[in-house]
């Protein structure tokens, strides 16, 4: 079956680092989104990989190893706004979208 | 602003009615999902449409149903709703089926 694992929760202390990781086995792929999602709102999209490497976009960075059905996405610097979930998400050989069940990131000051 | 509107936005219902959730995007995108979006769960997409006039069903398709009649309009219509269907609907866009997808804010169903 097809499959995403992403860490149910993480705590991170304002202005720090953090890395949430994602690891999936689909059949196939197609790409994979990070999102962010506030508490009861919408997701709302953070970034895009399909080819192995670091995309970096300001504070983060998302980061895919297609051979070892991997990805993360490091935030900087962070900021009580950052307090969110995120999701990872992975189309498979089908073009469908394969979501991970949210990582809740809790941010101290 | 051009995006994505979906209504009502929150519904409670009676067990055994009908109900139809509307979505509408001004973008002229091909592509439209539902999904569901339940605690401790990932997203699941009930029915999707990859253009007008051709529907598909999804991971978890059961009780609900879809049309695509134009580019803009993609409804979700439970039809005889029942208590496991207590959820948080998103309606979605893309311009194709690669893209980058963009979320109405939602509609809270609570079925009693």
């Amino acid at each position: 079956g097809q499959n995403i694992d992403q860490p149910t929760e993480m705590t991170a202390t304002e202005g720090a680092i953090v890395q949430i990781n994602c690891t999936y086995q689909t059949s196939g792929f197609n790409g994979l989104f990070w999102y962010q999602q506030h508490a009861g709102e919408a997701p709302t999209f953070l970034s895009y990989n399909v080819l192995d490497g670091l995309e970096e976009k300001g504070r983060f960075s998302s980061f895919l190893s297609r051979s070892k059905g991997y990805s993360y996405l490091l935030l900087k610097e962070l900021q009580m706004k950052d307090s969110a979930s995120y999701l990872c998400a992975v189309r498979d050989s089908n073009y469908q979208l394969i979501w991970g069940a949210g990582t809740k990131l809790i941010i101290k000051p | 602003i051009a995006g994505i509107t979906q209504a009502p936005t929150s519904q409670i219902l009676a067990a055994g009615r009908r109900m139809t959730l509307r979505c509408t995007q001004d973008m002229r995108h091909n592509a439209m999902y539902w999904y569901r979006q339940d605690l401790g769960l990932g997203l699941r997409l009930i029915h999707y449409s990859n253009t007008a006039g051709t529907t598909g069903k999804g991971e978890v398709p059961d009780g609900y149903s879809v049309s695509r009649a134009n580019t803009d309009d993609f409804p979700l219509t439970l039809a005889s709703a029942v208590p496991s269907q207590t959820s948080v609907y998103f309606c979605v866009s893309s311009e194709t089926n690669t893209g980058e997808l963009f979320f109405g804010e939602g509609s809270r169903l609570t079925v009693l």
